[in-house]
């Protein structure tokens, strides 16, 4: 149990289009789901919290504007890359909390590189 | 809010050897410590975890030591194997607050 997907796995898109990133809680309820972004080889950056109904909560100096978070459901949350710039390219992973769990314990996707031209 | 420094960032041991990263924490109120192995282009693991009621914790090779009072927790890999070569992450948090805050990450190189 606790499987958590992202899709896509690989994106590659031109500067300035939007690309959407999915993140699923595959057999169970999320309470709460994370964005990350990580550089390679460097440590993971929160991006934002987000919860289901409501809006995500952004970490300082994260643009809201540029990362988009939806989450529509207990079990799926979205970022979109809005205009996605050679500087956005990075790998993004997102997590989520069991709603009737440990504490805490976050699962984390598998995620998605994300390459701008 | 809190801090998560850890050392050391790159660390080479004998295979059979035994591997110690450390962490230490900023926020005193934080109760909750996990570590998470990540292999390259992979997601993060989730391997052991303590919480603050308790000083000491082992899953077979893999241990986890805490020490509230020092504000620092560390991880232990005994008898250690090639597959054990991996990015090793620590974190914490507070039972108030899901955010995890992560340390910068050590890469573990198994020479065998």
């Amino acid at each position: 149990g606790a499987v958590v997907s992202q899709h896509p796995s690989r994106v590659i898109c031109k500067s300035g289009t939007s690309v959407k990133i999915e993140c699923r809680s595959l057999d169970f309820q999320a309470t709460t789901m994370f964005w990350y972004r990580q550089f390679p080889k460097k440590s993971l950056m929160l991006m934002a919290t987000s919860n289901e109904g409501s809006k995500a909560t952004y970490e300082q100096g994260v643009e809201k504007d540029k990362f988009l978070i939806n989450h529509a459901s207990l079990t799926l949350s979205t970022l979109t890359v809005t205009s996605a710039h050679p500087e956005d390219s990075s790998f993004y992973i997102c997590s989520a909390t069991r709603l009737a769990g440990r504490l805490n314990e976050q699962f984390f996707g598998p995620g998605t590189r994300l390459t701008v031209l | 809010g809190e801090n998560v420094e850890q050392h050391p960032s790159t660390l080479s041991v004998q295979e059979g050897d035994s591997a110690v990263i450390k962490c230490t924490y900023s926020d005193s109120a934080s109760n909750y410590f996990p570590w998470y192995k990540q292999e390259l282009g992979k997601r993060p693991q989730l391997i052991i975890d303590i919480r603050s009621n308790v000083g000491e914790k082992k899953d077979q090779r893999i241990a986890v030591t805490l020490n509230k009072t020092a504000k620092h927790f560390s991880l232990h890999i005994t008898e250690t194997q090639p597959e054990d070569s991996a990015v090793y992450f620590c974190a914490a948090n507070n039972f108030g607050n899901e955010k995890l805050t992560f340390g910068t990450g050590t890469r573990l190189t198994i020479i065998p």
